[in-house]
Order: C-alpha cells, then sequence, then structure tokens
C-alpha cells in the first residue's frame, strides 16, 4: 500500500510570487491534514478535510492560505503571494479512523 | 489551552546506552490521545504509539517503552539499548478526543537524538 505523497519535495521562490503544494493521501482516508514547522518551531496544524469538505481550518495562518480538496482525493495547498515568513516544512497526513495520521515526508518551502 | 514540552532540544548517546526522552503536556480535557512520532532523516514522521488518557498501563515494544503518569502530566519514552538506527528526530503529540475520535494534533518542539557507533 502505498503511503501518504507530496509533491513538490522542495520549492524555493521569491517573495510575491505564488506556489501550490499537493498531497495524495493513502488510498480510502477520507481524513486529510495539513500542518507545518517552521523552523526550530513545533509542528502546527493548518486544517483538517474531511473528504471534499473543510473539517477544520481553525490553523490556517491568513488567506494567502488557500486549501482545496476537489472529489476528495488529492489536496493542494496555495500560498499566495508567499512571504518570508511562509518558509518552513509542510506536512500532510491521511487517516481513515482518526485515531492515526499517517504523514508525509513533507515539502520544504524556502521563500527569498 | 493544550500544549506539549520537550524541553531536550538534543541529546546524544553512545550505542547500546539507554536514553529517555521527557514529554509534558498541559490539557483541560479529561479525555485526551497522546502519541510519539520518530522523523528519520528521510523526512516523513513515522507513528511509534497511541495512548488513551484512560489507560496508565506502561508499554513495552521491544527496546521501546513508554511511560505515561497522568499525576506528573508526562509521557516518556525510554530507548533501551539505543542503536544508530534510532538517530532521529522524536515529536511528542497530544490530541483531546471529540466522540472517542482523535483530531489535530499539538506537537512539541521534537528532541533531536543522536546515537554514535
Amino acid at each position: 500500500e502505498a503511503g501518504v505523497t507530496q509533491f513538490p519535495s522542495h520549492s524555493v521562490i521569491e517573495k510575491g510570487q505564488t506556489v501550490t503544494l499537493r498531497c495524495d493521501p493513502i488510498s480510502g482516508h477520507d481524513n486529510l491534514y495539513w500542518y507545518r514547522r517552521v523552523m526550530g518551531k513545533e509542528i502546527k496544524f493548518l486544517l483538517h478535510f474531511v473528504k471534499e469538505s473543510k473539517q477544520d481550518e481553525s490553523g490556517m495562518p491568513n488567506n494567502r492560505f488557500l486549501a482545496e480538496r476537489t472529489g476528495g482525493t488529492y489536496s493542494t495547498l496555495k500560498v499566495q503571494p508567499a512571504e518570508l515568513e511562509d518558509s518552513g516544512v509542510y506536512f500532510c497526513a491521511s487517516s481513515q479512523d482518526r485515531l492515526e495520521q499517517y504523514f508525509g515526508p513533507g515539502t520544504r518551502l524556502t521563500v527569498t | 489551552a493544550q500544549k506539549v514540552t520537550q524541553a531536550q532540544t538534543e541529546i546524544s548517546v553512545v550505542e547500546k546506552e539507554d536514553v529517555t526522552l521527557d514529554c509534558v503536556y498541559e490539557t483541560r480535557d479529561t479525555t485526551y490521545y497522546l502519541f510519539w512520532y520518530k522523523q528519520p532523516p528521510s523526512g516523513e514522521l513515522v507513528f511509534l504509539i497511541r495512548r488513551n488518557s484512560f489507560d496508565e498501563q506502561n508499554e513495552i515494544s521491544g527496546r521501546y517503552s513508554w511511560n505515561f503518569q497522568k499525576s506528573t502530566s508526562s509521557f516518556n519514552f525510554t530507548i533501551t539499548a539505543s542503536q544508530v538506527v534510532d538517530s532521529a528526530v522524536y515529536f511528542c503529540a497530544l490530541s483531546e478526543a471529540k466522540s472517542y475520535n482523535t483530531d489535530k494534533l499539538i506537537f512539541g518542539t521534537g528532541t533531536r537524538l543522536q546515537v554514535f557507533p
């Protein structure tokens, strides 16, 4: 069974540009989560999808971040326009029963 | 508010030593879950254990063991006879239980463990 995959593994963009991160959850997992780790700090929750619906988006930092999960399969997280403080590692996780979350390898975003 | 504290930023040991990673949590919920995840150099977070707040029994899995103490709000993780492959960043996490299901995870800042041969 394939695990959670994320693309790209690393992205370097300039301040003001747009970046879109993609997450493919484990097949059959209705729950999909996005988290972010800013350098040296804890991993913080961004939002939770159940199928295509946003269950909890309390962790989204501001309206420059837009997450979608069309069709309840893969999800995208768009940052527009990117700021320096958006740099970090973005993790995606999926879960079938919400008891165990399986994480992907993360996307390292560097905004210069 | 919920919070997880991992006071040890980095620990270095020599192979075969035992090592304990500390985790202290704060929550007002009476029902919650505690987790440990391992992040090897490849980057992904690997699930190690989940423990619910009603089960204070310690758990052992091979060289890994976990000590959950509600009285001190701690959920410590011990690796016995450490090996080089144990080198990783270890995260402790907390989640409140809603309808017997967990939700978002609250993570600590992680402890980097380096095991030298």
